[in-house]
């Protein structure tokens, strides 16, 4: 089946810096999603796109949709202790189906 | 806003029981799907609806079941439990209207099977 991968498996940063995560894959996906996950908790929607090469922020969070459609990437800026959690990227295909990455572990040093 | 509801939140079972994970929506959305995650892992999708009455496979269906007589149900049965199955199960829904749609996950059931 088709995989993405995503890297790094965690990251360990003092407070303020900031975090570059990416997944790439071999197969084409129509939409590319950001999720983040709290211990304990579901997924939650961070960014959605929807079409190569845009470039997308909410708030200090900004991603990109690769022009090839095999890949993207997240940043967030001046990171704080609440950014801790596990960061999932997925690629949606037809009929909505969405393929996860192996997640990003990302821990704040005060 | 209820969102998505998953219950139970916790469930222990012994190899070879059955039981039924379920799941409710109140958005009104068509699509929904149960996903598996394994600890240290991304979600797995194991079946999905586009609608009432459709249901169709993912990408790890053996060993599960489900249903979707309502827009608002979408349960997960086991039926004969096994320890592979030991995992934490999502729910999630998305809305109407063509493919861009994103998911909206509950905070899931924690399974073990011993």
């Amino acid at each position: 089946g088709q995989q993405l991968n995503q890297s790094p498996q965690s990251m360990f940063i003092q407070e303020g810096e900031d975090v570059s995560m990416n997944c790439t894959s071999s197969s084409i996906f129509n939409t590319w999603l950001w999720y983040k996950q709290d211990p304990g908790e579901g997924p939650v929607l961070l960014i959605a796109l929807y079409k190569a090469g845009e470039l997308t922020s909410n708030g200090r969070l900004t991603a990109q949709f690769g022009i090839t459609r095999k890949d993207s990437f997240l940043n967030i800026s001046a990171s704080i202790p609440s950014d801790v959690g596990i960061y999932f990227c997925a690629g949606q295909l037809g009929a909505q189906k969405l393929v996860f990455g192996q997640g990003t572990r990302l821990t704040i040093n005060p | 806003n209820a969102g998505v509801t998953q219950t139970p939140k916790f469930r222990i079972l012994k190899i070879g029981q059955s039981m039924t994970l379920q799941c409710a929506q109140d958005m009104n959305h068509n699509y929904m799907y149960w996903y598996r995650q394994d600890p240290g892992m991304g979600l797995k999708l194991i079946y999905y609806s586009v609608g009432a009455g459709i249901t169709d496979k993912g990408e790890v269906p053996n060993g599960y079941n489900v249903s979707r007589s309502t827009t608002e149900d979408f349960p997960l049965r086991l039926e004969l439990a096994a320890p592979s199955q030991t995992s934490v199960y999502f729910c999630a829904t998305s809305g109407r209207g063509g493919s861009n749609q994103p998911q909206h996950f509950g905070d899931g059931t924690r399974l073990s099977i011993l």
